[in-house]
């Protein structure tokens, strides 16, 4: 079965503009999670989405939002980009929020020029 | 706050050797620990869990180890291989199955 598929894979934006990625999960999957890796900072958790509700969100601003549709597909929104929000941003899905192991698509890398 | 740390950002050792990978973390409440392993350009992916009721966990030549006392786990790759060359993570989980990671640590398997 498929894996978890991020689009688009890299993407070069400006200060100021917006970006939105998207997240397809393992097929069966409900709950979609949202990482941004940064060298040295591991993985910082976004938010979780499991049945279009928003199940669990990290410590970043307002600017970083996400959405969950009916098929389980994801997005994920970044606004007023700031350099530092340049990084490998992560997609996971697991089978419910209540099931440890996480598969991870292979993330898209966003540059902030 | 660092909830759950890897104090050593890389590893090197040799080939055929044991590879030592340490994770502590703060946390009383955590009560299930995963160990996940990324290659360059490449999503994690799940290598070994273990749960607080247990000490130790053991998939072929992966063991990690769980010392609640000192808030301790560590895994052990025995023997190390060349393909074992990635950065790996350590997570931890409480009862609301949340992850929190560690920074990683990049081990780096000498011939």
């Amino acid at each position: 079965k498929a894996g978890v598929t991020q689009t688009p894979r890299y993407l070069i934006k400006t200060r100021g503009q917006q970006v939105t990625l998207s997240c397809s999960p393992i097929s069966g999957h409900r709950s979609v999670s949202w990482y941004q890796q940064t060298p040295g900072q591991g993985l910082q958790f976004l938010f979780e989405y499991f049945s279009e509700t928003q199940r669990n969100k990290g410590n970043f601003p307002g600017r970083f939002s996400g959405r969950q549709f009916s098929n389980s597909r994801s997005e994920m929104n970044v606004s007023t980009l700031e350099l530092g929000d340049s990084a490998l941003y992560l997609c996971a899905s697991r089978d419910s929020p209540r099931t440890g192991e996480l598969f991870f698509g292979e993330g898209s890398r966003l540059t902030v020029l | 706050d660092q909830q759950v740390k890897q104090n050593s950002p890389s590893l090197s050792v040799q080939e055929g050797r044991i590879s030592i990978l340490n994770c502590d973390y703060t946390n009383s409440m955590f009560d299930y620990f995963l160990w996940y392993k990324k290659y360059p350009a490449e999503g994690p992916t799940f290598l070994i869990s273990i749960s607080s009721i247990k000490d130790k966990n053991e998939d072929g030549r992966f063991t990690v180890f769980l010392n609640k006392s000192a808030k301790h786990l560590s895994l052990h790759i025995v023997p190390s291989q060349p393909g074992d060359s990635a950065v790996y993570f350590c997570a931890a989980s409480p009862s609301n199955y949340q992850l929190i990671w560690g920074a990683g640590t990049k081990l780096i398997i000498k011939p």
